[in-house]
């Protein structure tokens, strides 16, 4: 069975600093997707990346930054210079295919990041 | 374009009560997936639903059920009402699989008191 681990489950920086939440895996397929969301204080999942697991090169959109590295079944995010406006939960999360030929995405517990202006 | 939209955005039932949450997906998308965010959790997978069939079920009771319309929009329904069903009920679309663009609406909040 699919599993998504964040171990952190609440982090608190000042503004401006840096900050990687962290995200494993489990699965035993060769093909999946792995995704970050973001969910605000008003409760909709913003969609922030998707990946496949044949493309393990890192991406950086803004201050945002990934890392994924198959050979640990991590898939770290980044925030560069957090911005109050960061402030949320941030879901890791992984798409299977199932048998019957639907895909299933399974959800970490979350992070709650506060940036303390 | 519009996104997903899911109405109501708030209910208040009472325990032994019936629901009927929907959503509306975005156009073109033809898959539907509802999903459970019990406070301080991730969200649960319910039901994934393709071209108005039910293609995958999660780990819930014979109370959820869901139906996909012509349209591509769904319900998802839920009978005699717990305490425990308390939750956002997401929901998301797709076209056609999750890893083509998978987006999530703002959820109802249901309440069970």
């Amino acid at each position: 069975a699919q599993k998504v681990t964040q171990a952190q489950t609440e982090i608190s920086v000042v503004e401006k600093e840096d900050v990687t939440l962290d995200c494993v895996y489990e699965t035993r397929d060769t093909t999946y997707y792995l995704f970050w969301y973001k969910q605000p204080p008003s409760g909709e999942l913003v969609f922030l990346i998707r990946r496949n697991s044949f493309d393990e090169q890192n991406e950086i959109s803004g201050r945002y930054s990934w890392n994924f590295q198959k050979s640990t079944s991590s898939f770290n995010f980044t925030i560069t210079a957090s911005q109050v406006v960061d402030s949320a939960v941030y879901f890791c999360a992984l798409s299977e295919e199932m048998s019957g030929g639907y895909q299933k995405v399974t959800f970490g517990t979350g992070t709650k990041l506060q940036v303390i202006p | 374009d519009a996104g997903v939209t899911q109405s109501p955005t708030h209910l208040i039932k009472t325990r032994g009560q019936h629901v009927t949450l929907r959503c509306s997906p975005i156009s073109g998308h033809k898959s539907v997936s509802w999903y459970q965010q019990v406070l301080g959790q991730g969200p649960q997978f319910i039901f994934q639903y393709y071209e108005k069939e039910e293609r995958g079920r999660g780990n819930f009771p014979d109370r959820f059920s869901a139906r996909q319309f012509p349209n591509y929009s769904s319900e998802l329904n839920v009978n005699a009402l717990l305490l425990g069903d308390s939750a956002l009920y997401l929901c998301a679309s797709s076209y056609p699989r999750v890893q083509d663009g998978y987006t999530f609406g703002s959820g109802t909040r249901l309440t069970v008191v």
